[in-house]
């Protein structure tokens, strides 16, 4: 069964500083690796997908990387801003036998920018 | 021009009733899935649906029944409530079809059960 862990639980960090957030998944056979915004009473926001065949995807000033044999991801912050601050979560998609495909999330990080 | 809609946001009940929550998406995925987030804010997938057929159904009680009229909606309606069901719950689609095709979310109906 695929386990997601991410480190640290929460993080305060003073605007302006880049940040690493860290994601740990047991079960290396997987499709694809997500990660995810969530604020405060909204939905969830991808922000960056990862297929298993690929290092890395970069977005403007994120940037995540997969070691698919390690089961490790993170996700780069550069130059933070205040309005980065909300939870991040990491979750990957399974190889499984029947069609559907399902992820499994990790904890989530909680980050908060101060300015 | 919500992708992914879910109603209502916010749901207060008492233990036992029975009660619905809805979502629609316009994108036009082929597969829609319901989420629960518990306290601790984990997200554990519930059920998915493709092309209106039911193809993952995670150990969720049988007072949980989605239906999906179409492949543009997913409603789930929980039967006998419990406290144990408060959560935040989230409506999410996807193109199946379409490998790595990323999941859309709507804002989560936050069902409390007193």
């Amino acid at each position: 069964k695929q386990e997601v862990t991410q480190i640290p639980a929460a993080l305060s960090v003073p605007e302006g500083e880049n940040l690493v957030l860290n994601c740990s998944f047991t079960d290396s056979a997987i499709y694809n690796l997500q990660w995810f915004r969530q604020d405060p009473g909204k939905g969830l926001t991808s922000l960056l997908l990862i297929q298993s065949s690929q290092r890395e995807q970069t977005s403007g000033r994120l940037n995540a990387s997969l070691d698919k044999s390690s089961g490790r991801s993170t996700l780069y912050i550069a130059a933070s801003q205040p309005g980065d601050s909300a939870t991040y979560l990491c979750a990957v998609e399974g190889v499984w036998d029947n069609a559907g495909n399902m992820l499994t999330f990790g904890g989530g990080t909680r980050l908060m920018v101060k300015p | 021009d919500t992708a992914v809609s879910q109603t209502p946001k916010y749901l207060v009940t008492q233990m036992g009733n029975d009660k619905s929550i809805k979502c629609e998406q316009n994108l036009g995925h082929d597969t829609m899935y319901w989420y629960k987030q518990d306290s601790k804010k984990f997200l554990k997938i519930m059920f998915s649906y493709n092309n209106k057929e039911l193809i993952i159904n995670e150990t969720v009680p049988n007072r949980f029944s989605p239906k999906s009229p179409d492949k543009a909606h997913l409603n789930l309606h929980i039967n006998s409530l419990e406290l144990g069901d408060s959560a935040v719950y989230f409506c999410a689609s996807s193109q199946l079809q379409t490998p790595n095709s990323p999941l859309h979310f709507g804002n989560g109906t936050r069902l409390t059960v007193t």
